[in-house]
């Protein structure tokens, strides 16, 4: 039981350059979330998809995509990477009615240059 | 004005310690309220939750809820360096039938053995 696991760990991109984070859960998870973490500004949503077939934006969502796989798996992509999205991304997963109960990954840590 | 705010510390206390961990919060619509415990370069993970207001008691944590202050605190007791982490406050409440959760931005805390 691997709980929510994210791929890569650590990755640099320079300006412009595109990138897909990957996320996987094996708690049978209807929610998923992916966050950003930067210094002084805590965790803010990007986006989150609150069941298989569903996604909407969180609080930060420009410069991102989002695409729900299937049940276990929600990945997050850069299309245009800029330095301004340096930051720690973290997958995050729930329950349908649990998102006050959410299992976050160990992060990927991305650095635009 | 942040819907919750939380002081970044840093906090130093000596072992065996007992810890205050506070954030105060602007949104009175907010049901769940969360601790989360993050240990250097790994993901967040749930200490506790309370639901509306009160104490809730696990082993050497105690979670305090006062709605009335809009004003949530968490306690430790016998404070061992293990504790030493980043502790974010989180709450959410429900916005057009998804439960939105706003974390705090993190109070590192440093046990000093």
């Amino acid at each position: 039981n691997a709980g929510v696991t994210q791929t890569p760990k650590f990755q640099v991109l320079k300006t412009g350059q595109s990138m897909t984070l990957q996320c996987a859960q094996d708690m049978n998870h209807n929610s998923m979330y992916w966050y950003r973490q930067d210094p002084g500004m805590g965790l803010r949503l990007i986006y989150y998809s609150a069941s298989e077939g569903t996604t909407d934006k969180g609080e930060v969502p420009n410069g991102y995509n989002v695409s729900r796989l299937n049940k276990r798996e929600f990945s997050l992509r850069l299309e245009s990477a800029a330095p301004s999205q340096t930051s720690v991304y973290f997958c995050a997963s729930s329950t349908l009615a649990g998102a006050h109960e959410q299992f976050f990954g160990p992060g990927t840590r991305l650095t635009v240059l | 004005q942040k819907e919750v705010e939380q002081d970044p510390g840093p906090l130093s206390v000596p072992e065996g310690a007992i810890v205050s961990l506070n954030c105060t919060y602007s949104n009175s619509a907010f049901q769940y309220f969360m601790w989360y415990r993050q240990y250097s370069r790994k993901g967040p993970e749930l200490l506790m939750y309370t639901y509306s207001s009160g104490n809730k008691e696990d082993g050497r944590f105690t979670a305090q809820v006062d709605k009335s202050s809009k004003y949530i605190s968490l306690f430790i007791r016998d404070s061992q360096p293990s504790d030493s982490a980043t502790y974010l406050c989180a709450m959410s409440a429900i916005n057009r039938g998804y439960q939105k959760v706003t974390f705090g931005t993190g109070t590192k805390l440093q046990v000093i053995p």
